[in-house]
């Protein structure tokens, strides 16, 4: 199994409402990343986990809080986002330390009115 | 700051020839190369990488060439094929640093004419 899942692939959320984006992994991975792509524009690194710990946060505003209740998941909670977080959601997993092997989910493309 | 650029957004050959997409990075710590596919619906697969310590690799059809003085590096598909069109990011990563952080290019969607 070498899938990463990401569910929902589709979500339209006012910008009062509270969500969750999940990710899932079989492989073993014990890094796992949410990126976040607008249209246009490259994958933009938001979160690392390393062995279930936080290991890199490039600066992402309070409003997106991700969880790593596992080694299989991954979560991103949503809270108070703004028209300008409607991006597609990526998760990747990976082997600690070999990015050069970064398995993408097929994402969460997010809208907020 | 985007640290690596792909300038060509779009690239069109004919079924055959060979495609060639291009990529610059600004930050020479970067020790690691390598290029994504993605289809439509899909995430992003990865299909080639390469080491800083190299300046080509080759898969099949796929050769990646690595000039480190001009932090540069090409894809090159021959031949190219139809289902080899969608969008190629390259990505470029500080590896000995293992602390699995990776940068992405903008992207070049590749169109492969019958």
């Amino acid at each position: 199994d070498t899938e990463v899942t990401q569910t929902p692939k589709h979500l339209v959320m006012g910008m009062t409402n509270k969500k969750s984006l999940k990710c899932e992994q079989h492989m073993g991975h014990r890094a796992m990343y949410w990126y976040k792509q607008k249209a246009k524009k490259p994958p933009e690194l938001m979160f690392v986990y390393s062995y279930e710990k936080l290991s890199i946060n490039e600066s992402v505003p309070s409003r997106f809080s991700p969880e790593c209740p596992n080694s299989s998941l991954l979560n991103l909670h949503l809270h108070a986002l703004q028209p300008e977080d409607s991006a597609l959601y990526l998760c990747a997993s990976s082997q600690v330390g070999e990015v050069e092997k970064l398995f993408f989910g097929s994402g969460t493309q997010l809208s907020v009115l | 700051d985007q640290q690596v650029k792909q300038n060509s957004p779009s690239l069109s050959v004919q079924e055959g020839r060979i495609s060639i997409l291009n990529c610059d990075y600004t930050n020479s710590m970067f020790d690691y190369f390598l290029w994504y596919k993605k289809y439509p619906a899909e995430g992003p697969t990865f299909l080639i990488s390469i080491s800083s310590i190299k300046d080509k690799n080759e898969d099949g059809r796929f050769t990646v060439f690595l000039n480190k003085s001009a932090k540069h590096l090409s894809l090159h598909i021959v031949p190219s094929q139809p289902g080899d069109s969608a969008v190629y990011f390259c990505a470029a990563s500080r590896r000995f640093m293992n602390n699995n952080d990776m940068r992405f290019g903008a992207g070049t969607r590749l169109t492969v004419k019958p």
